[in-house]
């Protein structure tokens, strides 16, 4: 089993939409949880740390699931601009070294 | 939020040469960056830690002669591609861990890239 998994997708979605992708961890002792955004051939970008209180920022609201193991990301209100790869990143109790998910990738269509 | 930068941005270098690309975290002191390189459509895939005064760990199956990696000090990583061939083409990507905030202990910040062409 990986260690983070999120599905490829690619989720596909009109303009206003509400989307909202699942990421699964296998390490309970996973301490910090983020998500970040890849657009193509760039470099992925920081979107939001996820706490255990869940996060939220503008359209994106982030929530931690301990109990099963998973974090998620919603997306309300979807823009053109919003179409990118979403990597999931957990770093593991006693390790800085972060682990990524494959990435999930999502097309806002007009 | 935090800048790292990377240079050079794209660079083609004919086979057998050597490359080197910069790391900078311009804003806040790295101990800890790490060396990515990514092919199209693909994950990204970790090639090494590299830690500010020590030898650098690579990830299983990156040969470290190959790929050399010097961390001088807290704001510089380097990675030199040493004879190059067109295998070696790819996306090389750096990020910085930086102290987050609250639960978040560490934030990575990333680099812009690298896309380095081997002919």
């Amino acid at each position: 089993r990986k260690e983070v998994e999120q599905d490829p997708g690619p989720f596909n979605v009109p303009e206003g939409a509400t989307v909202a992708f699942n990421c699964t961890y296998s390490n309970s002792a996973s301490q910090s949880f983020f998500w970040y955004r890849q657009d193509c051939r760039k470099e992925p970008k920081l979107l939001m740390s996820v706490y255990s209180s869940g996060n939220e920022d503008g359209r994106f609201t982030a929530q931690l699931n301990r109990a099963s193991q998973y974090i998620s990301l919603l997306i309300r209100d979807s823009k053109l601009s919003d179409s990118a790869t979403y990597l999931c990143v957990v770093n593991s109790g006693g390790s800085y070294i972060p682990t990524f998910g494959r990435g999930t990738s999502l097309i806002v269509h007009p | 939020g935090a800048v790292v930068s990377q240079h050079p941005s794209r660079v083609i270098c004919k086979s057998g040469t050597s490359v080197k690309i910069e790391c900078r975290s311009l804003d806040f002191q790295a101990t800890t960056m790490f060396w990515y390189r990514q092919f199209p459509k693909k994950s990204l895939m970790l090639m090494a830690t590299s830690n500010e005064g020590s030898k650098a760990t690579y990830e299983q199956g990156v040969e470290k002669d190959k790929f050399l990696i010097n961390h001088a000090s807290l704001t510089l990583s380097t990675l030199t591609v040493t004879s190059a061939h067109p295998e070696d083409s790819s996306f090389y990507i750096c990020s910085a861990n930086r102290f987050g905030r609250g639960e978040a202990f560490y934030e990575q910040y990333f680099g812009p890239g690298t896309r380095l062409t081997v002919t």
